[in-house]
């Protein structure tokens, strides 16, 4: 089945206290994104990833750091997390280079961060 | 930079209503890809059209259409005879292609609630 998957699915931490979001698709899909839903202000794009070793910011990039080593893998790490992180995460993957497709989007990640 | 506005907050119909979300667009690019999502409340992103900057005809699909307008720059998104699975929340997104600095950003409107009553 194709699917983008991503773990895990709730997590609660605590200031400061290092994580990883992972997110996976199965469908060889160039393009993958990390986006952060937030009450009112719908999904903000955090980073993208056109391909492998192919990385750029979105519109709220602060405070994330992501890596594309294989194609299918995209984890989203917080290196400090602070409660102003505390959010609906979801990662998504398309065909082609530029996102300009149809999005897949994996079933959301939410994180409290106390 | 691209935007996306819908200015809808929350709408409410009865079923059987007719229902149109707006959406209002800005971009400096002559290549570019709006798309509709569904979230119900269940959680999940699902896709529900594409239309590219060069192709302006509406489009219906069941009881949804979308009426596209390069003049107005809005592609709004109407739904006919409403059911109580409609209920969700409504996402407008642009995406500018060609060769740009904006190339792979993908922007999002803030969401329209449309609820659905019995």
């Amino acid at each position: 089945e194709a699917q983008v998957t991503q773990n895990p699915r709730y997590l609660i931490t605590v200031t400061g206290k290092k994580l990883t979001v992972t997110c996976s698709q199965n469908m060889n899909h160039e393009y993958m994104s990390w986006y952060r839903q937030d009450p009112g202000l719908g999904l903000r794009q955090i980073y993208y990833s056109m391909n492998v070793e192919v990385t750029d910011k979105g519109d709220v990039p602060e405070g994330y750091k992501v890596s594309r080593k294989e194609k299918r893998n995209f984890p989203l790490i917080l290196e400090s997390p602070s409660p102003n992180q505390t959010s609906l995460y979801f990662c998504a993957s398309t065909l082609g280079l530029a996102g300009t497709n149809e999005q897949f989007f994996g079933p959301g990640t939410r994180l409290t961060v106390l | 930079a691209q935007k996306v506005t819908q200015a809808q907050t929350e709408i409410s119909v009865v079923e059987k209503e007719d229902v149109t979300l707006d959406c209002v667009y800005e971009t400096r690019d002559t290549t570019y890809y709006l798309f509709w999502y569904k979230q119900p409340p269940s959680g999940e992103l699902v896709f529900l059209i594409r239309r590219n900057s060069f192709d302006e005809q509406n489009e219906i699909s069941g009881r949804y259409s979308w009426n596209f307008q390069k003049s107005t720059s809005s592609f709004n998104f109407t739904i006919t005879a409403s059911q109580v699975v409609d209920s969700a929340v409504y996402f407008c997104a642009l995406s500018e292609g060609g060769y740009n600095t904006n190339a792979g950003k993908s922007t999002f409107g803030d969401g329209t609630t449309l609820t659905v009553k019995p």
